[in-house]
């Protein structure tokens, strides 16, 4: 592989299900990201982790959660999915220079809907 | 608080140039970055500017105003291929890229 993969493409979730979307970067890259893209909106930021072992919360986080277990995968999970969640989630990866946080590269995408 | 506005929707023809404006609001600022999305797809990176004046980078060049709170995204010679989002997003104090909603830009021949 190479640059980030995301998985699945696609779901169509009934809610109340928990549910994990996958992600893994091949970059070596120590930040990562997930944000979640809505028609007519800016991508919102739901979770960031700038090195293996930590992350934060970002603009959006209630009713997901994420680890860092390693510096490859930064999976994101839906504890108990609603229709609100229904959107378009990219997770991205960036390097973090002497001077701060570098260019985000982002993966395909997930196309969720909770039903 | 913190905010970008760029235009929603930008019209142009093919082989003419555009200019799409963006303007910023943040707690702190570390650069302006340019992204493009084709529909259904993830966005790829154009563009930074973390000081004033304008970058040139082959069709595309980027301009910001740090004083102004302003940049811009111009493209050249428009090609059909060039139809897509462009996303304004600037770097706040924190490192976190605050995202503007998109221009979408509809080339036609």
């Amino acid at each position: 592989i190479a640059g980030i993969t995301q998985a699945p493409t696609s779901q169509i979730l009934a809610a109340g299900r928990r549910m994990t979307l996958r992600c893994t970067q091949d970059m070596r890259h120590n930040a990562m990201y997930w944000y979640r893209q809505d028609l007519g909106l800016g991508l919102r930021l739901i979770h960031y982790s700038n090195t293996a072992g930590t992350t934060g919360k970002g603009e959006v986080p209630d009713g997901y959660s994420v680890s860092r277990a390693n510096t490859d995968d930064f999976p994101l999970t839906l504890a108990s999915a609603v229709p609100s969640q229904t959107s378009v989630y990219f997770c991205a990866s960036s390097d973090v220079t002497g001077t701060g946080i570098d260019t985000q590269y982002f993966g395909p995408g997930t196309r969720l809907t909770v039903l | 608080g913190q905010n970008i506005d760029q235009p929603t929707e930008m019209t142009a023809t093919e082989g003419a140039i555009v200019q799409i404006n963006c303007t910023y609001q943040t707690s702190g600022f570390n650069g302006l970055f340019w992204y493009q999305q084709h529909a259904g797809e993830a966005p790829t990176f154009l563009s930074y500017n973390v000081l004033d004046g304008l970058e040139e980078k082959g069709r595309f060049s980027s301009f910001l105003s740090r004083s102004k709170g302003y940049s811009y995204l111009l493209l050249k010679e428009l090609q059909m291929k060039d139809s897509a989002s462009y996303l304004c997003a600037a770097m706040d104090s924190n490192y976190q890229l605050i995202w503007g909603a998109g221009t979408k830009l509809i080339i036609k021949p």
